[in-house]
């Protein structure tokens, strides 16, 4: 069962648009979220993160939004490069002190010149 | 900088082998885990180990083990390689909880293993 679901395989978005990047997840007792990006033949490397007391993280051309009522939360990358092409995956840490995460299936972008 | 490696970029194994992936962290984390890539499923937790000694299966463990001898080295096992253990493999490390609000992983480069 998937408790974190990105229902968008892939997207594609001119250079300088923005970029929406959607995650949904199912369990209300996730208390932290956090967004990797990974390129081909390399690891996840982290990108940015939210805590659930919190809507909106920024950090320069990233920003993700969390709707704890939905179970939503959203990654916007503005504007977009084409290095930011790449396999985009949210993440989900349960309450537990474990550092367990619960990844979603991935999107991956494509920032067109 | 945190390093995360493992032992092999690619591997090529044949059915029935016993297949050993090696990690290694250089940053103390007392928190390592071992993950495998697939097209459409993401990133899914095999094992993972949160001190020496200790391991606790993920969300697919079957097929596979664990070995934690060392706090920098956690290796992963597949007693006898399936065709179905065709994956990308991931090891990640992080610190413990203590008084952080998060844990953020970091990842190695992987390793892409094929079971002939």
């Amino acid at each position: 069962d998937q408790q974190v679901k990105q229902n968008s395989p892939s997207l594609s978005v001119q250079e300088g648009r923005i970029s929406i990047l959607n995650c949904d997840y199912t369990n209300s007792m996730f208390d932290y979220f956090l967004w990797y990006k990974k390129y081909p033949a390399e690891g996840p490397t982290f990108l940015i993160s939210i805590s659930s007391i919190k809507d909106k993280n920024e950090d320069g051309r990233f920003t993700v939004f969390l709707n704890k009522s939905a179970k939503h939360l959203s990654l916007h990358i503005v504007p977009s490069q084409p290095g930011d092409s790449a396999v985009y995956f949210c993440a989900a840490r349960d309450s537990s002190n474990t550092g367990k995460l619960i990844f979603g299936q991935g999107t991956t972008l494509q920032v067109k010149p | 900088d945190v390093k995360v490696t493992q032992s092999s970029r690619y591997l090529v194994k044949r059915t029935g082998e016993k297949v050993f992936l090696e990690c290694v962290q250089d940053m103390d984390h007392e928190n390592m885990f071992w993950y495998r890539q697939d097209p459409g499923l993401g990133l899914r937790l095999i094992y993972f180990s949160y001190d020496v000694k200790m391991k606790e299966k993920g969300d697919i463990p079957e097929g596979y083990s664990v070995s934690r001898e060392k706090k920098e080295r956690f290796s992963l096992i597949l007693e006898s390689a399936s065709t179905n253990q065709t994956s990308m493999y991931l090891c990640a490390s992080s610190p413990s909880m203590g008084l952080k609000l998060y844990n953020e992983q970091f990842f190695g480069p992987g390793t892409r293993l094929t079971v002939l």
